[in-house]
């Protein structure tokens, strides 16, 4: 029951600005976003939440949108290691049950 | 900080077999997380414990599953008897009021 729409797969150039959105047209008021990658064969890789600003980190930038209806992750300068599925997830806080839906696959080309 | 510990990181087994796999959290993280991955199904969530407590097993696909998290530090997750269609990959997860980290999970075959 994940309360999260992604486009199921996408393609990005080696170096180019990879942007992921993410629809949450449900989000409540204490929601925050989540985002999480799976390389292949790996545990999901935590890489930004907020809960209505922007956000920026070492690995991506999240924005927001103003209504907090949608999302979109940044990858600045998308390199290989990149390929991944990436999770949009919906969620109160640190202690409440992660659920994951389907992710978008991102392949990053040469 | 060594992360989630999960071992083993294969397992291979033959059906009918008791399985054990176990998870070490990180100190400090009050909720533990089992997962189950299969091509077909994705990430699903088993169960989850709360300060030792299990929350919500109501992803325990049935009764050959179980949990137990005997003290903060070690949680197990049973499976007997182990049939095929219970290969997949396991991972264990935990969290605090910062955010979640998973194991590298535990591969299970069971022939």
């Amino acid at each position: 029951d994940a309360k999260t729409t992604q486009p199921p797969s996408m393609d990005c150039a080696e170096g180019r600005a990879a942007n992921l959105p993410c629809n949450h047209s449900t989000i409540s008021g204490n929601e925050y976003v989540y985002w999480y990658r799976q390389i292949h064969s790996q545990g999901p890789q935590y890489i930004i939440h907020g809960l209505k600003n922007n956000e920026t980190n070492e690995m991506a930038s999240l924005i927001i949108t103003e209504d907090r209806k949608s999302s979109t992750l940044i990858l600045p300068h998308a390199t290989l290691r990149d390929t991944a599925v990436y999770y949009c997830i919906v969620l109160q806080g640190g202690s409440e049950k992660l659920v994951f839906g389907k992710g978008t696959k991102l392949t990053v080309n040469p | 900080d060594a992360g989630v510990i999960q071992s083993p990181r294969h397992e291979v087994t033959e059906m009918g077999q008791e399985v054990t796999l176990r998870c070490k959290p990180i100190s400090g993280h009050n909720s533990l997380f089992w997962y189950r991955q299969t091509m077909m199904r994705g990430l699903e969530l088993l169960i989850y414990f709360n300060n030792n407590v299990p929350i919500d097993d109501s992803g325990m696909p049935e009764d050959r599953f179980s949990a137990k998290m005997p003290n903060a530090s070690f949680s197990t997750l049973k499976i007997q008897p182990s049939e095929p269609r219970d290969s997949a990959v396991y991972f264990c997860a935990s969290s605090n009021r910062y955010g979640y980290t998973f194991g590298s999970g535990t591969r299970l075959t069971v022939v």
